[in-house]
């Protein structure tokens, strides 16, 4: 059973256009959420990260937000630049598992010229 | 500079032989992950260590074996009972607390000939 789940396996915006990749989760001791970008034949790199007592976490043109109630967050990029095309993967830990992440299956973003 | 080693960048095997992939790194983590990423797919955790001389199994550790001898390095071993051992293959390590979150190697494509 997937504790996170991305639904988009794909996702194509044009550039200057804001993307926004969805994450959703069951798991409800879960209180640490991060988000990874990884090229191809290449290490997954963080990127961005937001605690539970949090709704919003900004930077720079990375914005998450998390919906508690939902079991839902987002991850926003404004603009989108080419740069950008990647799989992003959501990640999310719970207070009584360490340090463990579960990751959801990832969602390939392409931003067109 | 710290980091996480993964070597080599490319791996060919012929079926029926044991390969080693190797994973060092110099962050001074206590924790090691192995995971598997297939074409499409996401991160699947084949096996993990939180300390020295101790690992446990993830989702899909059948045909793979692993060591913790030393904080630095986290071998894996893909045997001959791997079914489908081509893929991707993913270290990484983490320090104490979840806001560290994961530092990835920049993986060891493995392919069967």
């Amino acid at each position: 059973d997937q504790q996170v789940k991305q639904n988009s396996p794909s996702l194509s915006v044009q550039e200057g256009r804001i993307s926004i990749l969805n994450c959703d989760y069951t798991n409800s001791m879960f209180d640490y959420f991060l988000w990874y970008k990884k090229y191809p034949a290449e290490g997954p790199t963080f990127l961005i990260s937001i605690s539970s007592i949090k709704d919003k976490n900004e930077d720079g043109r990375f914005t998450v937000f998390l919906n508690k109630s939902a079991k839902h967050l987002s991850l926003h990029i404004v603009p989108s630049q080419p740069g950008d095309s990647a799989v992003y993967f959501c990640a999310a830990s719970a207070y009584n598992a360490g340090n463990m992440l579960t990751f959801g299956g990832g969602t390939r973003l392409m931003v067109k010229p | 500079d710290g980091g996480i080693t993964q070597s080599p960048k490319y791996l060919f095997r012929k079926e029926g032989q044991n390969v080693t992939l190797s994973c060092e790194q110099n962050l001074n983590h206590d924790a090691m992950y192995w995971y598997r990423q297939d074409p499409g797919q996401g991160l699947r955790l084949i096996y993990y260590s939180q300390i020295v001389n101790d690992f446990q199994k993830g989702d899909i550790a059948e045909g793979y074996s692993v060591s913790r001898e030393k904080k630095e390095s986290f071998p894996l071993t893909v045997t001959s009972a791997q079914k489908n051992p081509t893929a991707f293959y993913l270290c990484a390590s983490s320090g104490t607390g979840v806001s560290y979150g994961y530092t990835f190697g920049s993986g060891t494509r493995l392919t069967v000939v």
